[in-house]
């Protein structure tokens, strides 16, 4: 059964803790992005990546980071230095070939501050 | 930086009712659009998309959009509304050879009343 799977449904993180969100695909695909819902906003992308070991900032970088090591997974550290972090965050990812592939997204994850 | 702007925040209608729900974007060179919807509690899904060719496009579950050139538009409809409609809808673009980034507009929950 392919897509794509997100863990936690749920994290908390307390003041001042680094906490990392699990993206896997089994897809296949090339590119993979991590973005960040907030009510009112859309999704607006936080880091993308199209190939294995090269990843870029999207709009809001500031406060995340992440790693691409393997081609199927694309975890997202959101870290002590993001004030805001309470959102919904959406992983997602294409084939990233032939310039027009459709996104496919996981389920999200929420994240609360305690 | 391109800006997606969706006109209605929050659409309330009765079952039958048609549904018009307007997209808009800034970016003049070649896009590609896309309508997401994400019903409550499911993964973010794909609608609709123009890649090219005729700009009045059908999707699933008896949406359609139609792609506006000159007025930047791409308006996502449905003749006959269902209260299985009641979802967030997104509209998305993405600037060809720009990565595959997706631009998100903020969104339009429909509420559909039985």
């Amino acid at each position: 059964d392919g897509g794509i799977t997100q863990s936690p449904k749920y994290l908390f993180r307390k003041e001042g803790q680094n906490v990392t969100l699990s993206c896997e695909q089994n897809l296949n695909h090339d590119a993979m992005y991590w973005y960040r819902q907030d009510p009112g906003q859309g999704l607006r992308l936080i880091y993308y990546s199209q190939i294995v070991n090269d990843f870029q900032k999207g709009d809001i970088a500031e406060g995340y980071s992440v790693s691409r090591e393997k081609k199927e997974s694309f975890p997202l550290t959101v870290t002590s230095a993001q004030k805001n972090p309470t959102a919904f965050y959406l992983c997602a990812s294409n084939t990233a070939q032939g310039g027009s592939e459709t996104q496919y997204f996981g389920p999200g994850t929420r994240l609360l501050v305690l | 930086a391109q800006s997606v702007s969706q006109h209605n925040h929050h659409v309330i209608l009765s079952e039958a009712a048609s549904l018009e729900l307007g997209c808009n974007y800034s970016y003049g060179g070649t896009v590609n659009l896309f309508w997401y919807v994400q019903y409550p509690g499911q993964h973010l899904q794909l609608l609709l998309k123009y890649f090219s060719g005729d700009p009045l496009v059908k999707g699933i579950k008896g949406f359609e959009a139609e792609f506006i050139k000159s007025k930047f538009s791409f308006n996502l409809r449905k003749p006959s509304v269902q209260w299985s409609d009641t979802a967030e809808y997104f509209c998305a673009v993405n600037r060809v050879g720009n990565d595959y980034k997706l631009s998100f507009g903020a969104g339009t929950t429909v509420t559909v009343r039985a």
